[in-house]
């Protein structure tokens, strides 16, 4: 079946630092969702790529899509204590409900 | 900011047990989610739904779970004997049509 993999699993910055997710799919998407999760809450939606290559930013935040559909980064610049959470990317297949993938969990150290 | 809602917040229950979780879904949208996450897991799709029948559906949805439109405002989802492997959060979540999922807070489900 469809796969969506994430990496890293785990990452701990310094705050300040920039921190950067990726993920990958096993098949082309239509387009991807990425997300955010507090630790105790739900996932909170950031953002949809759709087109092949499309970079879109949200203040400290840059999203990426890649050429072939299949891959897409978050990069977040000067990482802060509220960026704390776990980033998840959602992968819409051609036809098919979103695969999501199992996360990057960030700690920002003050 | 309109916001989807669930009930209970968590919900405990014993092996066997049948459960309703319940959703409110943001009033214009069409389109309804279930999802699960177990515990420091990704989140799973279980369930979609859309014009009053589920357009698709997971290999975890079994026949033990249905969800249901009872009304014009909520969505539910039954499990008929729940299992130990049952216990999660569940999300719901509903769209518009465009592209932003919006989720509930969740229902834990613990079953002992």
């Amino acid at each position: 079946g469809q796969q969506v993999m994430q990496i890293p699993q785990y990452q701990h910055v310094q705050e300040g630092e920039d921190f950067t997710t990726y993920c990958n799919s096993s098949t082309t998407l239509s387009n991807i969702q990425w997300y955010k999760q507090r630790p105790g809450g739900h996932p909170v939606f950031l953002i949809q790529l759709v087109k092949s290559g499309e970079v879109k930013k949200q203040k400290r935040l840059t999203f990426q899509f890649g050429e072939a559909k299949k891959n897409s980064s978050l990069h977040i610049t000067a990482t802060q204590t509220t960026d704390v959470g776990t980033y998840f990317c959602a992968g819409e297949p051609y036809g098919q409900n979103f695969v999501f993938g199992p996360g990057t969990r960030l700690s920002v150290l003050p | 900011e309109p916001e989807v809602t669930q009930t209970p917040s968590h919900q405990v229950t014993q092996m066997g047990q049948e459960v309703i979780l319940r959703c409110v879904p943001i009033s214009n949208h069409l389109y309804f989610y279930w999802y699960r996450q177990i515990l420091g897991q990704k989140v799973e799709f279980l369930v979609s739904f859309y014009n009053n029948e589920i357009s698709e559906k997971s290999e975890i949805f079994d026949d033990q779970f249905s969800v249901e439109r009872p009304d014009g405002s909520n969505f539910t989802l039954k499990i008929r004997s729940t299992k130990l492997e049952d216990s999660a959060m569940y999300f719901c979540a509903s769209i518009s049509g465009g592209d932003e999922q919006y989720f509930g807070p969740g229902t834990r489900l613990t079953v002992t």
